[in-house]
C-alpha cells in the first residue's frame, strides 16, 4: 500500500465552484499535514498545514483532517482561474522529510 | 520576501558526465532538502543536511549522489556519473528553527535532462 495517495485528476471545474480536493494515507502515526500548490515549472508553494485531525481555514481555503479514517482533504471557496495549478499533499515523515501525494492537476474554466 | 533561489533553471548534460546543482537556501535558516520529481510522477525525498552532515537520505541517495554546503550560503547536489533515468526536476527546500511545524520554503527547481 504507498504510503500517500492522491487522484491525480484532472478536475476541471467552472470558475466560482467549490473544488474538493483529497488524499488518504495510510500510516496512523502521521500527525502533521500540509498542501502545497504548484504552478507549471515552478517548486511547491505551502498553502496549508494542519496538526492532528480538525479543520483550519485560510481566506478561500479549509484543510481537513480525518485521523479516523486517514483521509485529508483541501477545499476552495469561490475558485478563481488563477488558481488553476497542481495540488499537492504532503506528510511529514521521520527527521522531518515530505512524504507526497502524486498531485492533482485542478483547471479552473473561466 | 526572502526566497530559495536555484541555478542552473535548465541543464543539459550526457550520460555519464558529473553534474552540480546549486541552491541558495533562506539565509538564517539552518535545514536544507533535496528533492526530484521525474515528469509525470511524485515528487520524492532525496536527503536533508543539518548542521553540515546528512541527516536522512532515502534509497535513491546512492553513492552517485553527494551534497555539500561549501561555503555557508550555497547547498549543492552532485551527481556523479549521469544516468538516463536522472532526467528530472530536482527542487532545493530550506527549513528554519527547530520545531516540527516549521515550514520548508521550496525553490524554482532544476530541470536536469541527461541525454
Amino acid at each position: 500500500q504507498k504510503e500517500v495517495e492522491q487522484d491525480p485528476g484532472p478536475l476541471s471545474v467552472p470558475e466560482g465552484a467549490i473544488v474538493s480536493l483529497n488524499c488518504t494515507y495510510s500510516n496512523s502515526a502521521f500527525q502533521y499535514f500540509m498542501w502545497y500548490r504548484q504552478y507549471s515549472r515552478k517548486g511547491p508553494e505551502l498553502l496549508m498545514y494542519t496538526y492532528s485531525s480538525g479543520n483550519k481555514e485560510d481566506g478561500r481555503f479549509t484543510a481537513q483532517v480525518d485521523k479516523s479514517s486517514k483521509y485529508i482533504s483541501l477545499f476552495i471557496r469561490d475558485s478563481q482561474p488563477s488558481d488553476s495549478a497542481t495540488y499537492l499533499c504532503a506528510i511529514k515523515g521521520s527527521n522531518y522529510q515530505l512524504i507526497w501525494g502524486a498531485g492533482t492537476k485542478l483547471i479552473i474554466k473561466p | 520576501e526572502p526566497e530559495v533561489t536555484q541555478t542552473p533553471s535548465h541543464q543539459v548534460t550526457q550520460m555519464g558526465q558529473e553534474v552540480i546543482l546549486r541552491c541558495v537556501p533562506i539565509s538564517n535558516h539552518l535545514y536544507f532538502y533535496w528533492y526530484r520529481q521525474i515528469l509525470g510522477q511524485k515528487v520524492e525525498f532525496l536527503v536533508s543536511f543539518y548542521n553540515n552532515e546528512i541527516s536522512e537520505k532515502s534509497e535513491i541517495f546512492d553513492d552517485q549522489f553527494s551534497v555539500e554546503r561549501p561555503d555557508g550560503s550555497n547547498f549543492t547536489l552532485k551527481i556523479r556519473s549521469t544516468k538516463l533515468e536522472d532526467s528530472a526536476m530536482y527542487f532545493c527546500a530550506s527549513r528554519g528553527a527547530s520545531g516540527y511545524t516549521d515550514t520548508q520554503y521550496f525553490g524554482p527547481g532544476t530541470r536536469l535532462t541527461v541525454l
